[in-house]
């Protein structure tokens, strides 16, 4: 089963909006990352957020971790039709011995679509 | 760098047929991940490496798989005999200990089992 859970699956809105994609998780992480996919194409990382870490910022990106909800949310600032893909969260689980090389377990993505 | 690169990019064969599907991670990287992706089970992960070596396979659908990464920059994933549900696309992905832990993704194979 997957790790990661998005919400919403698909999300429509119009260029110069925002959009809030969410990530729900089971077990305990080391680290929570979300990626991009286009049509056709293998997945783009855009940014990773650590167990300790409640917020990050990338561009136009910002990430929230709440590790006692056991939950991510991913927001895109003045969305572009360009943003138009699947987007998705990945947790690391860790390898033990303070590494994070461990298995990335993808959700089933929420897909965009912006409307120009 | 040419970054992750896969084999073939589109692979049509018939059931029961043996296929092979190649990977070359990015030079440097130390991990290496095989992942399958269909619109009804989504991304799964099937087996990864770490310094050559399977860490875990527990994503292998059954015997009819299997993985080999013979040497740091070579990776292969076998279906044998291949069936119509293995149709999907198959990604390699690396990562070393450089890269901050992120995934870096090869282009895939779109796998049709006629």
């Amino acid at each position: 089963s997957q790790q990661g859970e998005e919400d919403p699956q698909a999300l429509s809105i119009q260029e110069g909006e925002n959009a809030t994609m969410n990530c729900s998780y089971k077990t305990s992480i080391n680290n929570l990352q979300w990626y991009r996919q286009n049509s056709g194409r293998g997945l783009v990382h855009l940014i990773l957020i650590r167990s300790n870490e409640r917020e990050k910022h990338s561009g136009r990106l910002r990430v929230t971790l709440d590790t006692s909800k056991k939950s991510s949310s991913l927001l895109i600032t003045a969305s572009r039709a360009a943003d138009t893909a699947s987007y998705f969260c990945a947790t690391d689980a860790g390898f033990g011995g303070g590494t994070s090389y461990g298995k990335l377990t993808f959700g089933q993505g929420t897909i965009l679509t912006v409307h120009p | 760098d040419a970054g992750v690169i896969q084999s073939p990019r589109h692979e049509v064969t018939e059931m029961g047929q043996e296929v092979t599907l190649r990977c070359k991670p990015i030079s440097g990287h130390n991990s290496l991940f095989w992942y399958r992706q269909t619109m009804m089970r989504g991304l799964e992960l099937l087996i990864y490496f770490n310094n050559n070596v399977p860490i875990d396979d527990s994503g292998m659908p059954e015997d009819r798989f299997s993985a080999k990464m013979p040497n740091a920059s070579f990776s292969t994933l076998k279906i044998q005999p291949s069936e119509p549900r293995d149709s999907a696309v198959y990604f390699c992905a690396s990562r070393g200990l450089a890269t901050n832990e992120k995934l870096f993704f090869g282009s895939g194979t779109q796998l049709s089992v006629l």
